[in-house]
């Protein structure tokens, strides 16, 4: 299957700090991403839908000033958490979305996010 | 909101079949029907996808009604590293996961 790439896969930063997590699809492109927060033990949370080349668009009860997201290229995708604080730590997923006889929506790895 | 229902968790033992049910009764004409595992700390892995009837692959089969508002995912023979957590997805435009089926295999 087509492969996403998520990095990094686990940073620790300080609190107030910013911390940028990139997605790439690696083997097509994707007009068309997702970005998603899961807590221990739940499911996966969508947070915002990422378009190529447009504003990204949020779920209820994300912010969009917190969870920066730009979709510069048809491969890549990045998230940028400022002023990151303790309760932001989490665990981060990207998806990206193939389109073509069939759509279907590749993972990353994701990335652990902890901020002391 | 996710358009989809699952048993929190069940319990099954190595060698057994395993069948999962999702519940997905306003499923729209346009929708598939899509399965996903997930070990923790990891990015949900693609099983199997359907829009009707019966969908078979090298790791699972997949049964749809004719009437679309549930699908069950069958795993043959499961082993201990089937442990994980599977969800059923039922979108078009979006991914919204459900809570997922939390599988335990037991030796």
């Amino acid at each position: 299957g087509a492969v996403v790439s998520q990095h990094p896969s686990r940073v620790i930063c300080k609190s107030g700090t910013s911390v940028k997590i990139e997605c790439r699809s690696l083997d097509f492109q994707a007009t068309t991403m997702f970005w998603y927060r899961q807590f221990p033990k739940k499911s996966l949370m969508l947070m915002a839908t990422s378009n190529e080349g447009s504003k990204a668009t949020y779920e209820q009860g994300v912010e969009k000033d917190k969870f920066l997201i730009n979709h510069a290229s048809l491969t890549l995708s990045t998230l940028t958490v400022t002023s990151a604080h303790p309760e932001d730590s989490s665990f981060y997923i990207c998806s990206a979305i193939k389109t073509g006889a069939d759509t279907e929506a590749f993972f990353g790895q994701g990335t652990r996010l902890t901020v002391v | 909101l996710a358009k989809t229902t699952q048993p929190i968790s069940m319990d099954s033992y190595e060698g057994q079949e395993v069948n999962i049910t999702c519940s997905h009764n306003n499923i729209a004409t346009n929708d598939y029907i899509t399965w996903y595992q997930q070990f923790p700390s990891q990015g949900p892995r693609f099983i199997i996808q359907g829009y009707k009837t019966k969908v078979t692959n090298e790791v699972a089969s997949l049964f749809i009604p004719a009437d679309r508002k549930s699908s069950t995912l069958s795993l043959p023979r499961v082993s201990l590293s089937d442990t994980a957590v599977y969800y059923c997805l039922v979108e078009t435009y979006k991914y919204i996961f459900g809570t997922g089926t939390r599988l335990k295999v037991l030796a």
